[in-house]
């Protein structure tokens, strides 16, 4: 099956800077999506992006299908970004398929 | 997108018994999924339950331990048997609806 890797596991940095989590996927893909899961373990899914780049506040996200890879950008880091953060693919078979999951960037922002 | 209520929301069970987890979505869907995510790890599909049909179980995942159940295109209930502590986890339904939905998960505690 399709395999996706994310780097780095985990980042730990002041509040407001900057990063860039990358996601590396195996095959091609016809869903990606960035989560973030809060400490209660509620997964809030950020973008939906199989290709393209996208911003949504603080948020933006780019995914180059052809070189398969996806690079989530977070600015002006808060403390309430802290958590993990997730990649995830369908692969391009016909039909929804569910997703396959990274092993995630767990991210703390410190005060 | 669609939204998705499951419950309950955590639960702490004796060794030897089971739970049945429940989702509720409001559209219908053709086809729903369970994950389970171990302490520390990333999600992993159990199954793909589809309305009128058997479930389709992942590698690993056997439906004598993971019994589902798709009565109609908006429910389904995924129960966890004759638990062990090794069964502690967050489990999540989801559904395809432009992009993946996840309901806000179960966390079991199996003691």
């Amino acid at each position: 099956g399709i395999q996706v890797e994310q780097s780095p596991p985990d980042l730990i940095l002041q509040e407001g800077a900057n990063s860039t989590l990358r996601c590396n996927f195996s095959d091609s893909v016809n869903n990606l999506q960035w989560f973030h899961q809060n400490p209660w373990g509620q997964l809030i899914n950020l973008f939906y992006i199989p290709s393209g780049t996208k911003q949504n506040g603080r948020l933006s996200a780019t995914t180059v299908a052809t070189e398969r890879y996806s690079l989530l950008y977070i600015s002006s880091s808060q403390t309430t970004d802290s958590g993990v953060y997730f990649c995830a693919v369908e692969d391009s078979g016909g039909g929804a398929d569910g997703l396959t999951f990274g092993k995630g960037t767990h991210l703390i922002i410190q005060p | 997108s669609a939204v998705i209520s499951q419950k309950p929301s955590r639960d702490i069970c004796q060794r030897g018994t089971s739970l049945t987890i429940q989702c509720q979505v409001d559209s219908q869907v053709t086809m729903m999924f369970w994950y389970r995510q171990q302490p520390g790890q990333s999600l992993t599909l159990i199954a793909t339950a589809n309305q009128g049909s058997e479930a389709t179980y992942e590698s690993g995942f056997v439906i004598d331990k993971f019994p589902i159940s798709r009565p109609n295109l908006t429910f389904s209930t995924l129960t966890v048997s004759n638990m062990s502590p090794e069964d502690s986890s967050i489990y999540l339904c989801s559904v395809e609806d432009n992009g993946y939905t996840f309901g806000s998960g179960t966390r079991l505690t199996v003691v």
